[in-house]
């Protein structure tokens, strides 16, 4: 079983609207959680990272929250752009070499 | 800021030749390098991870000697996919970290699409 569970797998919201993707994990022991953004066939690239002291961390429209107690955290794009289509991938690590992927959420922002 | 140049990013092979994909830091030092395979509308899975001047450390179920690893220098490192069969088409990523620290960026490369024909 995934130590990294995301939702939804997918979602479609229309240009303009503002969307929340999950992420909920059980890795143990907790050292930091990222998001990043992953274009159809192309490298991630980082948007958030955060420690078990830091609740809220925004890059942008991005906005990533995270409660260390539920081991859940979640991605918050607003006013969401055609551009914001992509896989969304939460990457939890429980120390400074290991790394344990989400499935990541796709997300397609409709004109 | 920093970068994570990976080349070819599209390579087609017929079965039974080998593929060497370089992953090259551009303005850091990678003291670590990783290697990715990623199944369409799946998640990224870890396949080795390598450190400068040092045998890379292969995840369980991959193949050491199918997928060769080098990591001679602190800004290049190359995986060899040997002998490529149809099933080996994938999407390879690797990324590369400096300094070692909770908060060290992970620079991922923009991937190689390779298709075994």
């Amino acid at each position: 079983k995934n130590q990294v569970e995301q939702s939804p797998q997918s979602l479609i919201i229309l240009e303009g609207k503002n969307c929340t993707l999950q992420c909920n994990y059980t890795v143990s022991p907790f050292s930091n959680l990222r998001w990043y953004k992953q274009d159809t066939g192309r490298g991630p690239v980082s948007l958030t990272i955060m420690t078990f002291s830091e609740n809220t961390k925004s890059n942008g429209r991005y906005t990533a929250t995270l409660d260390a107690d539920t081991k859940q955290s979640s991605l918050h794009i607003t006013a969401s752009q055609l551009s914001d289509s992509a896989s969304y991938i939460c990457v939890v690590s429980p120390n400074d070499y290991k790394l344990s992927f989400g499935a990541g959420t796709t997300v397609t922002v409709r004109a | 800021g920093a970068v994570v140049s990976q080349h070819p990013s599209r390579v087609i092979c017929k079965s039974g030749t080998s593929v060497k994909i370089e992953c090259r830091s551009l303005d850091f030092q990678a003291t670590t390098m990783f290697w990715y395979r990623q199944f369409p509308k799946q998640s990224l899975m870890l396949m080795a991870t390598s450190n400068e001047g040092s045998k890379a450390t292969y995840e369980q179920g991959v193949e050491k000697d199918k997928f060769l690893i080098n990591h001679a220098s602190l800004t290049l490192s190359t995986l060899t996919v040997t002998s490529a069969h149809p099933e080996d088409s994938s999407f390879y990523i690797c990324s590369a970290r400096g300094v070692l620290r909770w908060n060290s960026p992970l620079h991922f490369g923009n991937g190689t699409r390779l298709t075994v024909t």
